[in-house]
């Protein structure tokens, strides 16, 4: 069975303290890993999409990597406005259909 | 920048009753999808559509249906609401054209079923 899984489930930092985020994956047939910021009260809001091990990308002070089990999303000098639940999605293919599984996501407090 | 709609951020209707979820987004993309949010369950996928008239159950469509008659619309339907349908419910949509396209997401509906 295609699954995600995200650690840590919360995550409290101090404005400045660097840290990241883990998306571990299990899944059959892997066509692209989704990044997902999520503010309370709204719908999630898209960041990066990764396709293949070894791809990096990078958006102000978050940095998103994938190798071939896992994906991390690094946040670099975090501020407090980067205080947000982070969720992460897999694209999988599988028996000709496409399936996009996400994880429970992370949630992110970034204290002044 | 591509906006998904949904037609009212807050509902509270009782048991038994027939709900209706809208959904619009302005960028003429080809898939829309409903989707419920729930704490400790993340997100659980109920139906999406690939075309006008045309809809796939999702993981847990039992107790919805979806009507699609514009690309542009999308609507969830409950059509006995029960208390357990009490969650957030989000509209999303993407082009299907493109491989990968990421998921644009609206603000949500929190429904809550008394």
């Amino acid at each position: 069975e295609d699954q995600v899984t995200q650690s840590p489930e919360a995550l409290r930092l101090q404005e400045g303290e660097s840290s990241s985020l883990n998306c571990s994956y299990t899944v059959s047939g892997l066509r692209g890993l989704f990044w997902y910021r999520q503010d309370p009260g709204k719908g999630p809001e898209f960041l990066f999409t990764l396709y293949s091990a070894g791809e990096e990308k990078e958006k102000e002070r978050l940095k998103a990597t994938l190798t071939k089990k896992e994906s991390f999303l690094h946040i670099t000098a975090p501020k407090p406005e980067d205080s947000a639940t982070y969720l992460c999605a897999v694209q999988t293919a599988q028996g000709g259909s496409e399936k996009l599984v996400f994880g429970k996501g992370t949630k992110l407090t970034v204290n002044p | 920048d591509v906006k998904v709609t949904q037609s009212s951020r807050y509902l509270v209707k009782r048991t038994g009753e027939k709900v209706f979820l809208e959904c619009v987004q302005d960028m003429d993309h080809e898939n829309m999808f409903w989707y419920r949010q729930d704490p400790g369950l993340g997100l659980r996928l109920i139906y999406f559509s690939y075309d006008v008239k045309m809809k796939e159950k999702g993981d847990i469509p039992e107790g919805y249906s979806v009507s699609r008659e514009k690309k542009e619309r999308f609507s969830l339907i409950l059509e006995s609401a029960s208390t357990n349908q009490t969650s957030m419910y989000l509209c999303a949509s993407n082009s299907g054209g493109v491989i990968n396209s990421p998921l644009h997401f609206g603000n949500g509906t929190r429904l809550t079923v008394t």
